[in-house]
């Protein structure tokens, strides 16, 4: 079946502005997760989706980063006021069931912001 | 949280059969031991969970000593696709305010 999908697969922004990141999960993963990949660096952990709440919001890096997820599927990640620091391959990944260790990734989106 | 500690990098030849090992000394009772592979511009990708013992699928084999505090991954005869950066994670399911962590992972090199 479909794996997880993730658009846009390249974004280049200018300094300052918006940007939406959107998540597709494997149909029926009720788990979802959001990471960040800076350049040779390990996975940043950002949030985690059950359904549609998400119980700690304390990964993401400031109040511009905001993360919704309607309907149990689809997630989009929303970065505001872009700084070139938010630069970075985002992760999406998905699981069944309860938050696991065994998760489903996307290919990711590379943000980069000038 | 259990913390751990995998080599940075390895070199290795085709064909032959790699093991990585990954230290976590303070492993709780609960924690699985997971671990991810991760290819240049993809995301990683699950390759085999163990709690003790050994674990194997098409994959990999997966070691783990009696105590706990280390596991090994076993890559049987590689070849120049499995050039990746492999991931160890250790915990168990998760409660509401945990965080996965992703080390930097152990880049491994295969040469022909």
């Amino acid at each position: 079946g479909a794996g997880v999908s993730q658009s846009p697969s390249n974004k280049v922004t200018e300094k300052g502005k918006d940007v939406e990141l959107r998540c597709d999960p494997i149909s029926g993963h009720t788990a979802l997760y959001w990471y960040r990949q800076s350049l040779g660096q390990g996975l940043e952990f950002l949030i985690y989706f059950q359904g549609n709440s998400a119980p700690d919001k304390s990964g993401l890096p400031s109040d511009r980063f905001s993360a919704e997820r309607t309907g149990g599927s689809v997630s989009t990640l929303t970065i505001q006021r872009t700084q070139q620091e938010d630069s970075a391959v985002y992760l999406c990944a998905s699981s069944p069931g309860r938050m696991s260790y065994e998760q489903y990734f996307g290919p990711g989106t590379r943000l980069t912001v000038t | 949280l259990a913390k751990t500690t995998q080599p940075i990098s390895m070199d290795s030849y085709e064909g032959q059969e790699v093991n990585i090992t990954c230290s976590h000394n303070n492993i709780a009772t609960n924690d699985y031991i997971t671990w991810y592979q991760q290819f240049p511009s993809q995301g990683p990708r699950f390759i085999i969970q163990g709690y003790k013992t050994k674990v194997t699928n098409e994959v990999a084999s997966l070691f783990i000593p009696a105590d706990r505090k280390s596991s090994t991954l076993s890559l049987p005869r590689v070849s120049l696709s499995d050039t990746a950066v492999y991931y160890c994670l250790v915990g168990h399911i998760m409660n509401r305010d945990d965080k996965i962590i992703f080390g930097k992972g152990t880049r491994l090199h295969i040469l022909p």
